[in-house]
């Protein structure tokens, strides 16, 4: 079983409709959750990080963490087709020494 | 803003040459990490350090070796290049301990062995 499990997609959304994606995380421990984007050719930018149980808003971005289900996701409302990308999940244990563990990532299309 | 730079975006070298890839941070940050992204497979961490000539195996080290002489600066040496070491390579920084650390992405290296 990997570590951070994502469905790699693609998953293909009508421009202006909600994008759910989701994250497992096999960790029981783990305490830190990021969400990145990474375009293609480009290097990973941060857009979430979430640490307590519960929804974190961002502008169009929510994303949900349930420690309990080990699992986190990511919603973007109202797509755009410049959320087209590929979106890593990535997770973090509870010690400073603890690496960040980075899931293969989700291919998203926004479809006009 | 975090600022990431990697020495080059593209790189062509030969089978059994020696490579070096260098990254360079100006945020003062403690924490960097090298890791190499192929298709289905994701990131993989090769190497990482938290302090000046410190350094840490990650999960794949094979082929690699590391050098920090300056906070600043971290970079990858590949003794020998394989083919099977092509690939994107990113460079990452992050700050301090505990569990709020985000890590910054150079813009990564794209490395082709011929």
């Amino acid at each position: 079983q990997k570590e951070v499990e994502q469905n790699s997609g693609p998953l293909s959304v009508p421009e202006g409709a909600i994008a759910s994606l989701n994250c497992t995380y096999s960790d029981r421990v783990s305490q830190s959750f990021f969400w990145y984007r990474q375009y293609s050719g480009k290097s990973p930018e941060l857009i979430m990080s979430i640490y307590s149980n519960g929804d974190k808003e961002d502008g169009r971005f929510t994303a949900q963490l349930n420690k309990a289900s080990q699992y986190v996701s990511l919603l973007i409302r109202d797509s755009q087709p410049s959320d087209s990308a590929t979106y890593l999940c990535a997770v973090k244990g509870p010690s400073s020494a603890s690496k960040i563990i980075f899931g293969s990532g989700t291919r998203l299309s926004i479809r006009p | 803003d975090v600022k990431v730079t990697q020495s080059s975006r593209y790189l062509v070298k030969r089978t059994g040459e020696k490579v070096f890839l260098e990254c360079v941070q100006d945020m003062d940050h403690e924490n960097m990490f090298w890791y190499r992204q192929d298709p289905g497979l994701g990131l993989r961490l090769i190497y990482f350090s938290y302090d000046v000539k410190m350094k840490e195996k990650g999960d794949i080290p094979e082929g690699y070796s590391v050098s920090r002489e300056k906070k600043e600066r971290f970079s990858l040496i590949l003794e020998s290049a394989s083919t099977n070491q092509t690939s994107m390579y990113l460079c990452a920084t992050s700050s301090g301990g505990g569990i709020s650390i985000e890590q910054f992405f150079g813009p990564g290296t794209r490395l082709t062995v011929l």
